[in-house]
């Protein structure tokens, strides 16, 4: 099946640190990828859609500017956590897709970054 | 915009004892998919349905698409142990691009 790798999967840091998520699909051409936060015992909060090579789109009250999105290739996008605040402090969860936004593929999740700023 | 409601938020049953959710979308959707989340785990894909009225079984899992497309059950017979966990439901609305998850059900089962 369909293998999301995602790493690191847990990160402490200092606040004022920037943290970088990376989420691979393994096996598979993700043309599209969508990364998440999750808070304890609640759904997944969708942050942000990105298309290879293009700009990622941003859900209404996610700061572009600090949450940085690449998505540079068809295997690979990274979640960059600018000047992390402990209110960062969260599980962000990456899924990838094959094809594109009308795509009915299903999405594989990756396992998932717990992030944890003192 | 589009909303995905999901409920019951969450479930507690006996093993043995049978498990629905309910999933109702807003708008009428070009299909719908589940994922199951295991605790401590990340959604997995479950299933998908297209059809107005389609039914799927998979083992003891039954899902359901309603007529309209804008409603969506999974229903578990018989549960057991290994069933524990959160089930979402993630809808598309017809024509668009933007796939909206429900808030989930989760699921206990007591042995």
């Amino acid at each position: 099946g369909a293998v999301v790798s995602q790493h690191p999967s847990w990160v402490i840091c200092k606040s004022g640190t920037s943290v970088k998520i990376e989420c691979r699909s393994l096996d598979f051409q993700a043309t599209t990828m969508f990364w998440y936060r999750q808070f304890p015992k609640q759904s997944l909060m969708l942050m942000a859609t990105s298309n290879e090579g293009s700009k990622a789109t941003y859900e209404q009250g996610v700061e572009k500017d600090k949450f940085l999105i690449n998505h540079a290739s068809l295997t690979l996008s990274t979640l960059t956590v600018t000047s992390a605040h402990p209110e960062d402090s969260s599980f962000y969860i990456c899924s990838a897709r094959e094809g594109g936004d009308y795509s009915n593929q299903p999405q594989h999740f990756g396992d998932g970054t717990r992030l944890s700023i003192l | 915009g589009q909303q995905v409601m999901q409920i019951p938020q969450y479930q507690h049953v006996q093993e043995g004892e049978d498990f629905t959710t309910y999933c109702n979308s807003s708008t009428t959707l070009s299909n719908i998919q589940w994922y199951k989340q295991r605790p401590g785990g990340h959604p997995v894909f479950l299933i998908q349905l297209v059809k107005s009225g389609e039914v799927k079984k998979q083992k003891r899992l039954t899902f359901q698409f309603g007529e309209a497309k804008k409603n969506s059950s999974l229903h578990i017979t018989a549960t057991q142990t290994t069933d524990v966990g959160t089930y979402f439901c993630a809808g598309k609305e017809a024509g668009g691009f933007k796939t909206i998850f429900g808030a989930g059900t989760r699921l206990f089962v007591k042995a």
